[in-house]
């Protein structure tokens, strides 16, 4: 079986642009949940998502926004990209929402805002 | 807010036992994770342990939990150079996560 998947695994932008990352969970996989992880620093929770409704957000600015489709993959897309969103942009995906559904995540995409 | 903090490095000889310690503040966490993550990759999930546990064994992995003082503990028993690795501590809650310890194994 596939675990999560995200793509592109390096991504290269310019300041102003906007991004887009995907991530497909694991199958059987219903919650997808975003994360940014600054060089140095543990992941920092951006969303989740669970049968495509918005069931968390953390302390991230408007400029991040996230969808889930019917298949439960998920994309994470970034505005008007700042140097600061330079960052490793974790995936996870869980069966479910409770505490004791375990989380796996994907390798990553690493974004440099140039 | 609630918060995870860990200490930022530890360097241990081959052979050696590890700790690596954790504080959390968010009492509702029920289920407390560790999690390991080598460079350039994402994260791996070593092991876990239910809040009305206090300890938890796996193979080489020991965790310890003091649930009064929100203090969270790793052992790794006869460390290997393959273990050095950043690990994670993270409340499930919230999956928040602890700033990350680097192990580092020399010979």
């Amino acid at each position: 079986d596939a675990g999560v998947t995200q793509s592109p695994t390096h991504l290269i932008k310019t300041r102003g642009q906007h991004v887009t990352l995907r991530c497909s969970p694991i199958s059987g996989h219903k919650s997808v949940s975003w994360y940014q992880q600054v060089l140095g620093q543990g992941p920092q929770f951006i969303f989740q998502y669970y049968e495509k409704e918005e069931r968390g957000r953390g302390n991230f600015p408007d400029r991040f926004s996230a969808r889930q489709f019917p298949n439960y993959s998920s994309e994470l897309n970034v505005n008007a990209l700042l140097l600061g969103d330079s960052a490793l942009y974790l995936c996870a995906s869980s069966f479910g929402t409770g505490q004791n559904t375990e989380a796996f995540f994907g390798q990553g995409t690493r974004l440099t805002v140039v | 807010g609630e918060d995870v903090e860990q200490s930022l490095f530890l360097s241990v000889r081959e052979g050696d036992s590890s700790v690596i310690n954790c504080t959390y503040t968010d009492s509702s966490s029920t289920y407390l994770y560790w999690y390991k993550q080598e460079p350039g990759a994402g994260l791996q999930l070593l092991t876990y342990i239910f809040s009305n546990m206090d300890m938890k064994q796996d193979q080489r992995l020991t965790v310890l939990l003091n649930k009064k003082d929100k203090h969270l503990s790793l052992r790794i028993a006869d460390t290997q150079t393959g273990d050095s690795a950043i690990y994670f501590c993270a409340e499930r809650s919230k999956l928040i996560f602890g700033t990350g310890t680097r192990l580092q194994v020399f010979p």
